[in-house]
Parts: structure tokens; C-alpha cells; sequence
């Protein structure tokens, strides 16, 4: 079975710090994975997504984040951080193959930016 | 953007009570999804549809059914509310490769 970890429940920063969450998912194959992002009373909005290629990827509003297959991550980065990133954060992993529907969520991190 | 919608957005109802939320799409998608959110524990899939004849059980269906009344509709029903039903709840379509997810606006419930 599938399954994602989000190392941090609670992040708290000041405002122009770097940030990196952690994520490592279990999933014996190919996978596809997936940073959302929830602002406060919103929905979930995609941040960026890796299907393939350069594992360096990029996505909205500066941030990026960095498959390791060997580590079995995919940690999302920011190099400065603004008060409205505060938010909650989610990865998620699926397999690849088109069979794959499974989209398994991380339990989360909240992330705090202090002005 | 509201390719994918949900009604109604918030809800309060009492334990015993026949609750249905209701999803609609426009982005042409077979796929759909339902999900409930819960602090602490991320998003868990109730139900899922791959077209309008095919419906499965997610990992927490239990107390939930749904219906596919078109490709574009997919309803969630609580047949008896309880309280610990009370949780944001998620609509999601999916192109047609299953690769990416796209999210309603959740409804938020709460059982009383």
C-alpha cells in the first residue's frame, strides 16, 4: 500500500527565512507526486507536480521542490518566505501507470510566517 | 475558477438526519472523487467514479454512498448523520490519464 509522511506537523518562520518541508512516500513503482497547498478557509490549489524529467521542479509563487528517488522524497523548498505562504501544505503520491487512481495525501504541514 | 463545483458550502445538521452534498464538474472529466478532509489526518478517499456505471469504495466509505447521475454530477449521501462525520468534505475530478486532481471548494459539515 501506498502511503506519504510529512515530517513536520507545525512549521513556524519569520518572514524572509528559506523553508524546506520534508516528504517521503512508500509506493513500490513509478510514481507521480503532487505539493497542494490550502490557504486559510480555502480549497486545495496544486503547487507543482513531477511526472517525469528533471527532478528539480518548479511551480507557483517561488517554490520549488527536488525528487530523490534513491531517498524516496520529494521535499518542497522556498528560498524566502512571505507572511502569505502561511497555510497549510500537503504532498501526495500516486503511481504512474494509468491503472493508478490512488492519490494518497500526507497528513499535512501548517505553516506559520511570522511578519 | 470553477470548473469543478460544490453545493452547499456549509452545512449544519442534527444526528439521524439524510444529508446529501452534491458535486458538479465541467471540465469533461470521467474520473471523479470524494474526499473528507479531517485535522491532522490529511485527505482520505470515500468513494470514487470512473464514468458514470463504474463507482468504488475508497478507504473510508463506510456510513457514505453516492451516486453518478452524469458524467458531470457525483453526489455524496449520508444516509444517518453522526457527529463524527463532521469534517470538510472534498469533490475532485481527474483528466482522462488519472494523472492530476483537480479540487471543489469543499463543503464543511457538521453534525450536531
Amino acid at each position: 500500500a501506498q502511503s506519504v509522511s510529512q515530517h513536520n506537523h507545525h512549521v513556524i518562520l519569520s518572514e524572509a527565512a528559506s523553508l524546506e518541508l520534508g516528504c517521503n512516500y512508500s509506493y513500490g513503482g513509478t510514481v507521480n507526486l503532487f505539493w497542494y497547498v490550502q490557504y486559510p478557509g480555502q480549497h486545495l490549489q496544486l503547487l507543482l507536480k513531477y511526472f517525469s524529467g528533471d527532478p528539480l521542479v518548479k511551480g507557483i509563487k517561488g517554490f520549488e521542490a527536488e525528487f530523490i528517488k534513491s531517498k524516496f522524497s520529494f521535499n518542497l523548498r522556498k528560498p524566502s518566505v512571505q507572511w502569505s505562504d502561511t497555510a497549510e501544505y500537503f504532498c501526495a503520491v500516486k503511481g504512474a501507470g494509468a491503472g493508478s487512481y490512488q492519490l494518497t495525501f500526507g497528513k499535512g504541514t501548517k505553516l506559520s510566517v511570522i511578519p | 475558477d470553477a470548473d469543478v463545483t460544490q453545493t452547499p458550502r456549509n452545512r449544519i445538521t442534527k444526528t439521524g438526519k439524510r444529508i446529501m452534498l452534491e458535486c458538479s464538474q465541467t471540465k469533461g472529466h470521467d474520473r471523479m472523487y470524494w474526499y473528507r478532509q479531517d485535522p491532522g489526518l490529511g485527505l482520505r478517499l470515500i468513494y470514487y467514479s470512473f464514468d458514470v456505471k463504474d463507482i468504488n469504495k475508497g478507504e473510508i466509505s463506510d456510513g457514505y454512498s453516492v451516486s453518478r447521475q452524469a458524467q458531470a454530477k457525483f453526489s455524496l449521501s449520508l444516509e444517518s448523520a453522526i457527529p463524527n462525520q463532521t469534517a470538510l468534505y472534498f469533490c475532485a475530478t481527474s483528466d482522462p490519464q488519472g494523472r492530476e486532481q483537480f479540487f471543489g471548494p469543499g463543503t464543511r459539515l457538521t453534525v450536531l
